[in-house]
């Protein structure tokens, strides 16, 4: 049974940088034949794509995020990881750990709200 | 502004049927059967319901059903029930987008 649970802080200062991760149980992040990535939610609006990561392959940034973020994978932990540099109050969302299966998520993290604020 | 167009909201009865479109362009949702449709409830993540246009995940409830025709795909919900009430988003490849899956911007399901 694949599990996607995110964590990290619930508050980030302005012009901070957000670290969330990512830990995947029930199957291998680099083994599999999937993406992997993150989606956010900012409140009361739609589903935004972050980032794509195939573990034989590339990533695929958001055109209008990709000077800011970073993703990497703990192979030994079974972990994502993402980092939004220099966040603003545009970036207060729940972030989603996703699986993509083809073009479609076919598994979803909880979510984790993450506000900035100082 | 989303890639996808879906309608703000919609509603119906309980026992009724409701559709939702999603309205692409041929790099998207008419050039591909690659739509997929989500449910979101409050404070929850999104569930997938379709994918491939028609095609439902196991354990997903037969009274949803999804099509396509030209640009636009549709979402319908038969035999309404309170439990439906939710936000649905479509999905779609999209060979004109770096990541290569676009989302519609949500339609909020209200059962009267």
């Amino acid at each position: 049974q694949l599990q996607l649970q995110e964590s990290g802080p619930g508050l980030v200062k302005p012009s901070e940088t957000l670290s969330l991760t990512c830990s995947v149980s029930g199957v291998s992040i680099t083994r599999s034949s999937y993406y992997w990535g993150w989606i956010r939610q900012p409140p009361g609006q739609g589903l935004d794509w972050i980032v794509n990561f195939y573990p034989r392959g590339t990533n695929y940034y958001n055109p209008s995020l990709k000077s800011r973020v970073t993703m990497s994978v703990d192979t030994a932990k079974n972990q994502l990881s993402l980092g939004l540099t220099s966040v603003t109050a545009a970036d207060t969302a729940v972030y989603f750990c996703v699986r993509r299966n083809d073009f479609w998520v076919d598994h979803w993290g909880q979510g984790i709200l993450v506000t900035v604020s100082s | 502004q989303s890639a996808l167009t879906q309608p703000a909201s919609v509603s119906g009865s309980p026992g009724q049927s409701i559709t939702v479109s999603c309205t692409g362009t041929s790099s998207d949702v008419g050039g591909h059967n690659s739509v997929s449709w989500y449910q979101q409830h409050p404070g929850k993540a999104p569930k997938l319901m379709i994918f491939e246009v028609s095609n439902r995940p196991s354990g997903v409830s037969n009274r949803f059903s999804g099509s396509k025709s030209g640009n636009t795909a549709s979402l319908t919900i038969s035999g309404l029930q309170a439990e439906d009430e939710a936000d649905y988003y479509c999905s779609s490849y999209s060979s004109s987008d770096t990541l290569g899956v676009v989302f519609g911007g949500g339609t909020k399901l209200t059962v009267l």
